[in-house]
């Protein structure tokens, strides 16, 4: 049974770029979730998706978005890139109910210049 | 907001030495997770504790939950390198919290 898979895997950009990650779940979940992982906040919750809807919202600014597909696919957008929006970003996959085992993905690295 | 606290956040220990790490939430929540990382990895979950009172093992790594207490608990027994990793703890606060994460205990066992 194949994983989450995130791609890319590494990017690196320039401030005041914008930036698109791509997420595809575990076949037959339908529930995606994206983190942050950085050296000084630790790991903090974006957004979940759940049937092509916007299920739960963390505390980020408009800057950070994202949608799901018909097939659970998911992309989140950062537009205007910061320095500080370096990071690990992670994607997570759940059958369906919120806040169910979440299953991860291998990260995209985004190196902000 | 949901607030986690992980004790402690580095620990160095030998192999075959038992030791306990602590996670302690401020609200109410009904089940946990227990995850593990790699350095340049991802997270590996480990434990889904369910209820209360629920308590999970695999191989030397044991969890509980009690959620009266709203304190999980992840026991080491005889360590071994290969336990050598970040352990992260993650109750679910709901809606703007998410899986809300502890800043997670950096685990080194030494031969």
């Amino acid at each position: 049974k194949a994983g989450v898979t995130q791609t890319p895997r590494y990017l690196i950009k320039t401030r005041g770029q914008q930036v698109t990650l791509s997420c595809s779940p575990i076949s037959g979940h339908r529930s995606v979730s994206w983190y942050q992982q950085t050296p000084g906040q630790g790991l903090q919750f974006l957004f979940e998706y759940f049937s092509e809807t916007q299920r739960n919202k963390g505390n980020f600014p408009g800057r950070f978005s994202g949608r799901q597909f018909s097939n659970s696919r998911s992309e989140m957008n950062v537009s205007t890139l910061e320095l500080g929006d370096s990071a690990l970003y992670l994607c997570a996959s759940s059958l369906e109910g919120e806040w169910t085992e979440a299953f991860f993905g291998q990260g995209t690295r985004l190196t902000v210049v | 907001e949901l607030k986690v606290e992980q004790n402690p956040l580095f620990l160095s220990m030998q192999e075959g030495k038992n030791y306990t790490i602590y996670c302690n939430y401020s609200t109410t929540s009904d089940r946990l997770y227990w995850y593990r990382q790699d350095p340049g990895k991802s997270l590996e979950s480990l434990f889904v504790l369910l209820s209360n009172g629920a308590v999970k093992q695999e191989g030397r790594l044991m969890a509980s939950l009690d959620t009266k207490a709203r304190l999980s608990t992840l026991h080491i027994t005889a360590a071994v390198h290969d336990l050598s990793a970040t352990y992260f703890c993650a109750p679910p606060g709901g809606g703007a919290d998410g899986l809300t994460f502890g800043k997670g205990t950096h685990l080194i066992i030494q031969p």
